[in-house]
């Protein structure tokens, strides 16, 4: 089935600066990679998706990027902000009927 | 408001217990999702409905039950559950099988 490794598992960065969090898939028939934004004591919630026709989208100050060849995709955050302080998710879809694998999480914490 | 309902927030169970997790989805979707969020692991998928009918069980033990008695509700019952259960119990919905997921705000689960 398929894996996805997601790094680093925690990142800190000062308010202003940018962010990457970076993720692999396995499975090269994944079409669908998905990020997702949980806050503490809350709901993981999709911020921004990319499909395997797409190299890159951007919405407003988060980018996402993939490399279908490396079979790599990574979230960007510029101008970071203490809201952005949270725990990402990246995921990928594949599978017969489409299933969504998610990675093991990156705790970002923004510094005021 | 989520537009995915779980009830209760909290629960405190014993070993020997037997407890429901009820989520209840406003969106009209099809397809239902029970996932287990654990500390340091990755979102893990656990049962998955489509049109009622479970289409998915990730090798979860016997001790969960799920049970999708329409498209709009979805519960996961309990009993005889070990302290290493413990975690946070997401429900989660999406159009169709694949589609974007939307979360509910999950269930914190202590196995005492």
């Amino acid at each position: 089935g398929e894996n996805v490794e997601q790094h680093p598992s925690t990142l800190s960065v000062q308010e202003g600066d940018s962010a990457v969090i970076k993720c692999t898939y396995s499975d090269s028939a994944s079409n669908y990679f998905p990020w997702y934004k949980q806050e503490l004591g809350k709901r993981p919630q999709l911020i921004i998706d990319i499909r395997s026709n797409v190299g890159e989208k951007k919405d407003q100050r988060i980018a996402v990027t993939l490399n279908k060849t490396a079979k790599h995709f990574s979230l960007h955050i510029t101008e970071t902000q203490p809201e952005d302080s949270a725990v990402y998710f990246c995921a990928a879809r594949t599978g017969g009927y489409q299933k969504v694998t998610f990675g093991i999480g990156t705790k970002l914490q923004v510094i005021p | 408001e989520t537009g995915v309902t779980q009830t209760p927030r909290h629960l405190v169970m014993g070993m020997t217990n037997k407890k429901s997790l009820k989520c209840e989805q406003h969106l009209g979707h099809n397809a239902m999702y029970w996932y287990k969020q654990s500390a340091k692991k990755p979102l893990e998928l656990m049962f998955v409905y489509s049109l009622e009918e479970r289409v998915e069980n990730n090798s979860v033990p016997s001790r969960f039950s799920p049970e999708c008695p329409n498209s709009s509700h979805l519960f996961l019952h309990l009993h005889t559950l070990q302290p290493e259960d413990s975690a946070l119990y997401l429900c989660a919905s999406s159009q169709d099988l694949g589609a974007v997921v939307h979360f509910g705000n999950g269930t914190r689960l202590t196995v005492t």
